[in-house]
C-alpha cells in the first residue's frame, strides 16, 4: 500500500477555494486515490475517489496528473463547516481490494470567518 | 451506502476490565474492519473481520488483547481486554459497501476512557 504525504495543517477563509495536495510517489498500476473528511469527534466520510485526469462530484474535484504521484483535492468556496481533517489515501479497487485502508496524518483545515 | 452503528457509544472503565464494542451494518457486508484513533492521531487499523474466517491482526495488535467476533454479515464485536490508560482511543469499525467503488464506510466510534 502506496505511503502518502499531506500537509499537516492549511488555514482558509470562507468563500475560498482550497486545494490540498497529496504524494504518493510509489502509487502502484491498480491503486486508486481516495480522500475522506473527518470531522471531531465522527468517523472519517468518502468524499472522493478517482484514478486519473480530473473528477468532480457536488462536493468537490480531484485532481490527479498523468503520473499519479500526486493528487489534489479541491474544494470551491469553503466555509465555516468545511474544517475538519482531510485524509488522502491510495488502495487497490475493485476485485483486488482487500479493503485495507492505511491513514496517512491527514491535513488539518482551519476555515476562518 | 452503508449506515454503520456503534454501541456504547463512550465509555469509562478501570483498569484491568474488558469491553465489549458492538458494530451493527444495516446491510449484508462482507468486509468488515476495526480501527483505533488515539488522541490527536490518524486512524490505525487494527484488523479485518470477513465474515466466515478468522479475523487478520495487523502488526502490533494480538487476539488476545482484542479478540474479535463476526457472527453474521451485519454485525461485529470487539473486545479491548484487560485494559490499560493507553488503551484510551477512540475504536471504530468500518465496511466496504456495494457498488464499483468499494466506499468504505465508518461508524461514528466509541470513545474509550482507562482509568
Amino acid at each position: 500500500l502506496a505511503k502518502t504525504t499531506q500537509p499537516i495543517s492549511m488555514d482558509s477563509y470562507e468563500g475560498q477555494e482550497v486545494n490540498i495536495t497529496c504524494s504518493h510517489n510509489n502509487i502502484a498500476t491498480n491503486d486508486y486515490i481516495t480522500w475522506y473528511q473527518q470531522f471531531p469527534s465522527q468517523g472519517p466520510r468518502f468524499i472522493i475517489q478517482g484514478y486519473k485526469t480530473k473528477v468532480t462530484n457536488e462536493v468537490a474535484s480531484l485532481f490527479i496528473p498523468a503520473d499519479r504521484k500526486s493528487s489534489t483535492l479541491s474544494l470551491p468556496r469553503v466555509s465555516l463547516s468545511d474544517t475538519a481533517v482531510y485524509y488522502c489515501l491510495v488502495g487497490v479497487h475493485g476485485s483486488g481490494n482487500t479493503g485495507k485502508l492505511i491513514f496517512g496524518q491527514g491535513t488539518t483545515l482551519q476555515v476562518k470567518p | 451506502s452503508a449506515v454503520i452503528s456503534q454501541k456504547p457509544s463512550r465509555d469509562i472503565c478501570q483498569r484491568g476490565t474488558s469491553l465489549t464494542i458492538q458494530c451493527q451494518v444495516d446491510s449484508q457486508v462482507t468486509m468488515m474492519f476495526w480501527y483505533r484513533q488515539q488522541p490527536g492521531q490518524s486512524l490505525t487499523l487494527i484488523a479485518t473481520a470477513n465474515q466466515g474466517s478468522e479475523a487478520t491482526y495487523e502488526s502490533g495488535f494480538v487476539i488476545d488483547k482484542f479478540p474479535i467476533s463476526r457472527p453474521n454479515l451485519t454485525f461485529s464485536t470487539l473486545t479491548v481486554s484487560n485494559m490499560s490508560p493507553e488503551d484510551s482511543s477512540i475504536y471504530l469499525c468500518s465496511v466496504v459497501a456495494g457498488g464499483s467503488t468499494d466506499t468504505q464506510y465508518f461508524g461514528p466510534g466509541t470513545r474509550l476512557t482507562v482509568l
